[in-house]
């Protein structure tokens, strides 16, 4: 079975700040993807980011970054300088090569105090 | 990346009612998918739709949930007779890919509140 964790269910930082959100993940499977999307307040769901199991090299865009490490089964999401813009509830996901759905975890919650 | 539209963007109606929540891609795609946010939890996976019929489904999804695509351009979730536990914001998806190597881009989703 699959499974997306995120620990973390609220955060508050303060403008400027650098902050983690941290998801770990279950699955039995050798090749999957690995995604972050950004629900703001006004609902929708915003794509981030999607990594390939087999592709353990970091990423940076912008004042995003993504830590992703195999051996701990981990996909952490830096966000460097924060800003009030970035308040918003992240959700982790997982999907599987086979099949189409996606495992969310249950979303962080960041507030980002100006 | 790609635009879907989702109407109406709040739905209220009466338990055991019929509703319709409609999904709109500005472009043509491959894959659609429905996921449903209850108030404050995770993002669920409802069904995903490819070629005209259901390629999968979750065990949410059971025989009160139907979907279509009615004139090859809207996709539709049809929600037989609506119960409580309905509520809930509900997402549609989409992806151009071939499944399990695109990411999904979801709709603005449609908020059901059932009274």
């Amino acid at each position: 079975a699959q499974k997306v964790t995120q620990a973390q269910t609220e955060i508050s930082v303060v403008e400027k700040e650098d902050v983690t959100l941290d998801c770990v993940y279950e699955t039995r499977d050798t090749t999957y993807y690995l995604f972050w999307y950004k629900q703001p307040p006004s609902g929708e769901l915003v794509f981030l980011i999607r990594r390939n199991s087999f592709d353990e090299q970091n990423e940076i865009s912008g004042r995003y970054s993504w830590n992703f490490q195999k051996s701990t089964s981990s996909f952490n999401f830096t966000i460097t300088a924060s800003q009030v813009v970035d308040s918003a509830v992240y959700f982790c996901a997982l999907r599987r090569i086979t099949g189409n759905q996606f495992y969310f975890g249950t979303g962080t919650s960041l507030t980002v105090i100006p | 990346e790609p635009e879907v539209t989702q109407t109406p963007s709040h739905q209220v109606t009466q338990m055991g009612q019929e509703v319709i929540l409609r999904c709109v891609p500005i472009s043509n795609h491959l894959y659609f998918y429905w996921y449903r946010q209850i108030l404050g939890q995770k993002v669920e996976f409802l069904v995903s739709f490819y070629n005209n019929e259901i390629s999968e489904k979750s065990e949410i999804f059971d025989d009160q949930f139907s979907v279509e695509r009615p004139d090859g351009s809207n996709f539709t979730l049809k929600i037989r007779s609506t119960k409580l536990e309905d509520s809930a914001m509900y997402f549609c998806a989409i992806s151009t890919g071939l499944a399990g190597v695109e990411e999904q881009f979801f709709g603005p989703g449609t908020r059901l509140t059932v009274l």
